[in-house]
């Protein structure tokens, strides 16, 4: 139980352009789901938490207009990156926790954007 | 804001050593979560421990909660070469959406 999945895994786009990435919690519902950053041989990077119906909570220094997060449905949190430029490049995960146990972060498998 | 501090960094292992790492933080966490990272891969639950003193074991894994609420250790017994990857520690404010702050990591290298 608890799988969380993305897509695409991977992701090779022009600078400028705009990428979408998904989460789906596949076999549970997820009130809450997160997106972290990850940059090579480095931890994870919170980058904003995302809320079934509302707004997403932006961490410090992470510009929210650059990254866009929609959290349509309690199984689908997406993270568009807008208008992107190399220095974007990174791998791109996501989280999402279950109603019952809130305190227990269940992974995707990540998303490697590499821009142009 | 809140810090986790992992150490070692890295370490470079016989096969079937035991292997011990730590986790110390400043703060006071709720729960405290182990995960392992494979290249290219999002991180894997290894262990979750929910309360101070707590022992949990999961297989060849070992991790206690400390009594302060500061600090973790996970152990790896009879380590084998699937063991290789990078070894995240991870805290939770109940009081912060939840929010996990993750160590740097160590870095397990097994020599066959």
């Amino acid at each position: 139980g608890a799988v969380v999945s993305q897509h695409p895994s991977r992701v090779i786009c022009k600078s400028g352009t705009s990428v979408k990435i998904e989460c789906r919690s596949l076999d549970f519902q997820a009130t809450t789901m997160f997106w972290y950053r990850q940059f090579p041989k480095k931890s994870l990077m919170l980058m904003a938490t995302s809320n079934e119906g509302s707004k997403a909570t932006y961490e410090q220094g992470v510009e929210k207009d650059k990254f866009l997060i929609n959290h349509a449905s309690l199984t689908l949190s997406t993270l568009t990156v807008t208008s992107a430029h190399p220095e974007d490049s990174s791998f791109y995960i996501c989280s999402a926790v279950t109603s019952e146990r809130t305190d227990t972060q269940y992974f995707g498998p990540g998303t490697r954007l590499t821009v142009l | 804001g809140q810090q986790l501090n992992q150490s070692p960094q890295s370490m470079f292992i016989q096969e079937g050593e035991d292997v011990s790492m730590n986790c110390t933080s400043s703060s006071i966490f709720n729960t405290w979560l182990w995960y392992k990272q494979d290249p290219g891969e999002g991180p894997v639950l290894l262990i979750a421990l929910y309360k101070a003193g707590e022992l949990t074991s999961n297989g060849r894994l070992t991790a206690q909660f400390g009594i302060t609420r500061k600090d973790s250790f996970l152990n790896i017994s009879a380590s084998i070469p699937s063991d290789v990857g990078i070894y995240f520690c991870a805290g939770q404010l109940y009081l912060e959406d939840d929010k996990v702050i993750f160590g740097p990591g160590t870095s397990l290298s097994v020599i066959p």
